[in-house]
C-alpha cells in the first residue's frame, strides 16, 4: 500500500462548480498534513496546511480525519486558474520528511 | 520572488556524462535541504536529505555513488548525477526549510539524457 494515495483524476468540472478531492495515508503516526498545488512542469507550491479542526482559506476548505486517516480538499466556485494538480502531502513523525501523493489533476473548463 | 533558487532549469546531456544541479536558499540559511525526483505523472519522491557539513542521508533504493550530494554551506546544496543514463531523465527539485518551518521549493531542473 502506498503511503499516500490519491485519485489521479482528471476531474473535469465547469467554472463555478464545487469539487472535492480525498487523500488517504497509511501511517497513523503522521503528524502534519498539507495540500500543495503543482502546475505543469513547475515546482509545487503550498496551498494550505490541514488541521484536525478543519480550516478554510477563501474558496478552499481542508479537513483531516485522523480516525479514518484521510484528508480532503474542497474547492468552491472553481475558476479556470484552479486547473492544476493538487498534491496531498504528509509528514513523517518528527516532521523529518514529506511524503507526496501522486496528485489529483483538476481541469476547469469555461 | 523565489526564496530557493535552482540552476540549471533545463539540461540536456549525453549518456555517460555528469551533471551538477545547484540549489541555493536566498535570504535564509538552510541547514537541511531535500532533493526530490519526479517522473512524468508520478509523485515527488524524496531522494536524499542534505545536511550542511555532514553526509547526506539517502532514501532506500537511491544510489549514493551515483547521486552525489554536497552541502558545503548554509545556502548551497548541489546534486551531481554521475554517469547519467536515459533512465535518469527526470524532474529534479530541491527544497529548503525556512526559519518558520515552511518548506520552500526550487523551480526544479529538468534533466534529459540522450
Amino acid at each position: 500500500r502506498k503511503e499516500v494515495e490519491q485519485d489521479p483524476g482528471p476531474f473535469n468540472v465547469p467554472e463555478g462548480a464545487t469539487v472535492a478531492f480525498n487523500c488517504t495515508y497509511s501511517n497513523s503516526a503522521s503528524q502534519s498534513f498539507f495540500w500543495y498545488r503543482q502546475d505543469c512542469r513547475k515546482e509545487p507550491k503550498l496551498l494550505m496546511s490541514v488541521y484536525s479542526s478543519g480550516n478554510e482559506d477563501g474558496r478552499f476548505t481542508a479537513q483531516l480525519n485522523r480516525a479514518s486517516q484521510y484528508i480532503s480538499l474542497l474547492i468552491r466556485d472553481s475558476k479556470l486558474s484552479d486547473s492544476a494538480t493538487y498534491l496531498c502531502v504528509v509528514t513523517t513523525p518528527g516532521f523529518q520528511k514529506l511524503v507526496f501523493g501522486t496528485g489529483t489533476r483538476l481541469l476547469v473548463s469555461p | 520572488g523565489a526564496v530557493v533558487s535552482q540552476h540549471p532549469s533545463r539540461v540536456i546531456c549525453k549518456s555517460g556524462t555528469s551533471v551538477k544541479i545547484e540549489c541555493r536558499s536566498l535570504d535564509f540559511q538552510a541547514t537541511t535541504m531535500f532533493w526530490y525526483r519526479q517522473f512524468p505523472k508520478q509523485s515527488l519522491m524524496l531522494m536524499a536529505t542534505s545536511n550542511e557539513g555532514s553526509k547526506a542521508t539517502y532514501e532506500q533504493g537511491v544510489e549514493k555513488d551515483k547521486f552525489l550530494i554536497n552541502h558545503a554551506s548554509l545556502t548551497l546544496s548541489t546534486l551531481t548525477v554521475t554517469s547519467a543514463h536515459p533512465e535518469d531523465s527526470s524532474f529534479y527539485i530541491c527544497s529548503a526549510r525556512g526559519g518558520n518551518g515552511e518548506l520552500f521549493f526550487g523551480e526544479g531542473s529538468r534533466l534529459t539524457v540522450l
